[in-house]
Formats: C-alpha cells, sequence, structure tokens
C-alpha cells in the first residue's frame, strides 16, 4: 500500500487560508469516508483534527475543516495563526482493511 | 480523563525483540480498537496495525506481517507490540493510539500515548 501523496510544504501569512491536498486512489480516499487528519508538533505526539473526511473532534477549532472530492482529500485551515505552524498528517482506511498515511505536510506562518 | 501511558525508551542490538505496553485508563478499554503507528527520524507517519481489545483480534500491514505480534491484557487495560528481528531501520518512535470513527469503527485515533523511542544499534 503505498502512502498518500500530500505537498511537502505550504505556508501562508497569520489570518489568511491554506488549503493541505491529499491524494490517494479509489482504494483508499476514493472509495471510503474514512479520511482523517492529525497536527503534529515537534517532539510532540499527533492530534486529531478531522475524522471521516469533515467530522471534528469536540475541542477542535471550527477554523479546521475537511473535504474530499473523487481521489482526493483536502484540510483546510483559515484564519491562520501562529501555533499553526506544525507537520500535517491524513490517513484513510484502505480496501485491504488496513489504514495508509500521507508523506505530511509542513505548514510554516509567515 | 482519558489517557494511553506508554513504557519507557529501550535500546536494543540488531536480531533482537522489543516489546512495549500501552496502558489505557479513563474509558471501558474492550470497547475501543488500539493502533499502533510508528515515526522513524525525521520522516512521517506509518500505520502498523491494529487490536480489538474485546476479542483480541488484529490486523496489520503486510510489511510488519511476520515480525510483529499485537496482545492484550484486559485485566490491566494493557495492549502490547512486539516488534521481533529488529534492524536499524527500525530506529523509530513507536505509538499507541485509540481508534474512533463513526458508528462505532476505528478508522481515525482521537487520543496518543506519548510515544516510545526504540533505538537499534549494535
Amino acid at each position: 500500500q503505498s502512502a498518500l501523496t500530500q505537498p511537502a510544504s505550504v505556508s501562508g501569512s497569520p489570518g489568511q487560508s491554506i488549503t493541505i491536498s491529499c491524494t490517494g486512489t479509489n482504494s483508499d480516499v476514493g472509495n471510503y469516508n474514512f479520511v482523517s487528519w492529525h497536527q503534529q508538533h515537534p517532539g510532540k505526539a499527533p492530534q486529531l483534527l478531522i475524522y471521516d473526511v469533515s467530522n471534528r473532534p469536540s475541542g477542535v477549532s471550527n477554523r479546521f475543516s475537511g473535504s474530499k472530492s473523487g481521489n482526493t482529500a483536502s484540510l483546510t485551515i483559515s484564519g491562520l495563526q501562529a501555533e499553526d505552524e506544525a507537520d500535517y498528517y491524513c490517513s484513510s482506511y484502505t480496501r485491504s482493511n488496513t489504514l495508509v498515511f500521507g508523506g505530511g505536510t509542513k505548514l510554516t506562518v509567515l | 480523563q482519558v489517557q494511553l501511558v506508554q513504557s519507557g525508551a529501550e535500546v536494543k542490538k540488531p536480531g533482537a525483540s522489543v516489546k512495549i505496553s500501552c496502558k489505557a485508563s479513563g474509558y471501558t478499554f474492550t470497547t475501543y480498537h488500539v493502533h499502533w503507528v510508528r515515526q522513524t527520524p525525521g520522516q512521517g507517519l506509518e500505520w502498523m496495525g491494529i487490536i480489538n481489545p474485546s476479542g483480541g483480534g488484529t490486523r496489520n500491514t503486510q510489511k510488519f506481517q511476520d515480525r510483529v505480534s499485537m496482545t492484550r491484557d484486559t485485566s490491566t487495560s494493557t495492549v502490547y507490540m512486539d516488534l521481533s528481528n529488529l534492524r536499524s531501520e527500525d530506529t523509530a518512535v513507536y505509538y499507541c493510539a485509540r481508534g474512533i470513527g463513526s458508528s462505532g469503527g476505528w478508522y481515525s485515533m482521537d487520543v496518543w500515548g506519548q510515544g516510545t523511542t526504540v533505538t537499534v544499534s549494535s
């Protein structure tokens, strides 16, 4: 199972919106609404932002939103803040009854 | 509160095995699956497998098929991940994480352990 494809890096200024893409295949992202997004700050464990494509766990800011179209899922962060600078990972359930992660995207807040 | 607490860092020689524990608290242990995920130095996350603490059933990726064993002890609310025949490429931080999803699914992770660093070196 190949990793999902994410851009290596994205950047934005405070207050702006950015979108991170996560591209898979019809064996994972395209066939199941089980895409998640996690945020990871350096030296810390990942934290869940979005599950099942667009659901936000309680306590997660509504500045984070998820969507999916075909084989590509997306995470949008609106009103960018300095503390959003982190690595972001998508994951998806697969046809093999496993999970697969994306390679990760480093977000820089300018 | 809900938490997963993992065992401490390990240093192993190539060819050895390592067993990492993950103790759950703050919720009903048998209600949620537990994932194992690793992160090699400077790299991304890699899903290794999952265990259902209720029946003990497991699922892992083909990459670790012959080297990973996941078990649980319901009396102590602890899951274990045993990785055998270690090589230098297994040097990583290993995480356990609670599985969640709509309609009782396990396809995401909402609570993560603090991570266990495993170093494989001769």
